[in-house]
């Protein structure tokens, strides 16, 4: 069965810490993508990142980065330097266009992230 | 690029009225959108898979003629909730799924509505 794991429910940094928000998900297609979204208080969910599952290659974007092992079946966020405007709450999503054939998400239940200043 | 529009972004409703939500796809056009529900401190919930030109998709324990779902263009889905009462009061999401060019596949979700009913 497909499934996305996010362990932890909330999390709390101060300002300038790094966070990693872990993921881990479950499928039995050898093609899907993986998702990162940001929720923040306005409820808009903003996407982040897409990853397929051809591509192990890691990505760094500003104080974001993206870790994505196969191995582990796990695609985990790493935000460097927190600031205030990162608190929100953070969803990983699987999409699998073999099974779902209309690539609907598998969302995990999100981490809520709260930067203290 | 990849914006969706969603309107209103709140109604307050008596029940027993419907309410219609509309979601846009501004710069892409969107064979698939999707509308999902959102309770307070919760994940997204898929309500049903809005397909252009045909009927749409509902997920399990999802009332198809409750939650009414029309997608008559590209860029245009709608989701009426008829009969609307105090437990259909919720965070209603939608998004659309891009069609073409490197992020192909991926959902751009609208800024939500939030229904209250009376």
């Amino acid at each position: 069965a497909q499934k996305v794991t996010q362990a932890q429910t909330e999390i709390s940094v101060v300002e300038k810490e790094d966070v990693t928000l872990d993921c881990v998900y479950e499928t039995r297609d050898t093609t899907y993508y993986l998702f990162w979204y940001k929720q923040p208080p306005s409820g808009e969910l903003v996407f982040l990142i897409r990853r397929n599952s051809f591509d192990e290659q890691n990505e760094i974007s500003g104080r974001y980065s993206w870790n994505f092992q196969k191995s582990t079946s796990s695609f985990n966020f790493t935000i460097t330097a927190s600031q205030v405007v990162d608190s929100a709450v953070y969803f990983c999503a699987l999409s699998e266009p073999a099974t779902s054939g209309t690539y609907k998400y598998i969302f995990g239940t999100g981490t809520r992230l709260k930067v203290l200043a | 690029g990849a914006v969706v529009s969603q309107h209103p972004s709140w109604v307050i409703c008596k029940s027993g009225t419907s309410v219609k939500i509309e979601c846009r796809s501004l710069d892409f056009q969107a064979t698939t959108m999707f509308w999902y529900r959102q309770f307070p401190k919760q994940s997204l919930m898929l309500m049903a898979t809005s397909n252009e030109g045909s009927k749409a998709t509902y997920e399990q324990g999802v009332e198809k003629d409750k939650f009414l779902i029309n997608h008559a263009s590209l860029t245009l889905s709608t989701l009426t909730v008829t009969s609307a009462h105090p437990e259909d009061s919720s965070f209603y999401i939608c998004s659309a799924r891009h069609n073409s060019g490197a992020l192909i596949n991926t959902q751009y979700f609208g800024p939500g509505t939030r229904l209250t009913v009376l």
